[in-house]
């Protein structure tokens, strides 16, 4: 069985520029999370996904935005970048939404913004 | 506001050695509390915790949660090199599959 996919693995981007960044959940799991890492705020919750609607929203400004498709995959789209979101950003995959659900985590696409 | 505080932040132990990691936790509607390693990149899923006193086991770790106190502890024992990396615990809280995370506690294992 796979596990979840995130494309692409690493990306460079400059300031002011926009980026996309996908997700494939495991196969069955219908919910998607979006996280970003950084090494000084640690792993910090963006959204949530489930049957193609936001369920959840973190604290991110609204130039951090998403949405899932109807076979579930996620993509997570940041406008006008700046320096400060250059983060490794992880996505996992639930089987459900509501809580009480493992989450299992990609491998994260690395966005560095110069 | 949902809270996570791990310790220790580090440690360095050597192989064969039995270390303890704490989470404590304050959290609106508790649902679960769930423990992840991070080596590299992806966490990867060790324990889901949802009843107090109940030890979840998996070879040589075990991980079991305490709701009255607010706490959880993860075990690891005859540790071996390759349990070094960042543990992680998260909390979910009212709004379901929102995790809030802690810091984490990066445990290297000497041989």
């Amino acid at each position: 069985k796979a596990g979840v996919t995130q494309t692409p693995r690493y990306l460079i981007k400059t300031r002011g520029q926009q980026v996309t960044l996908s997700c494939s959940p495991i196969s069955g799991h219908r919910s998607v999370s979006w996280y970003q890492q950084t090494p000084g705020q640690g792993l910090q919750f963006l959204f949530e996904y489930f049957s193609e609607t936001q369920r959840n929203k973190g604290n991110f400004p609204g130039r951090f935005s998403g949405r899932q498709f109807s076979n579930s995959r996620s993509e997570m789209n940041v406008s006008t970048l700046e320096l400060g979101d250059s983060a490794l950003y992880l996505c996992a995959s639930s089987l459900y939404t509501g809580g009480e659900t493992e989450a299992f985590f990609g491998q994260g696409t690395r966005l560095t913004v110069v | 506001e949902d809270k996570v505080v791990q310790s220790p932040l580090s440690l360095v132990v050597h192989e064969g050695d039995t270390v303890t990691l704490n989470c404590s936790y304050e959290v609106t509607n508790f649902r679960s509390l769930l423990w992840y390693k991070q080596e590299k990149k992806a966490p990867t899923f060790l324990f889901m915790l949802t009843s107090s006193g109940i030890e979840k086991k998996s070879g040589r770790l075990s991980s079991i949660l305490d709701k009255k106190e607010l706490f959880s502890i993860l075990n690891i024992t005859a540790t071996q090199t390759g349990d070094s990396a960042v543990y992680l615990c998260a909390v979910e809280g009212k709004y379901g599959n929102k995790l809030v995370f802690g810091a984490g506690t990066i445990l290297r294992v000497k041989s």
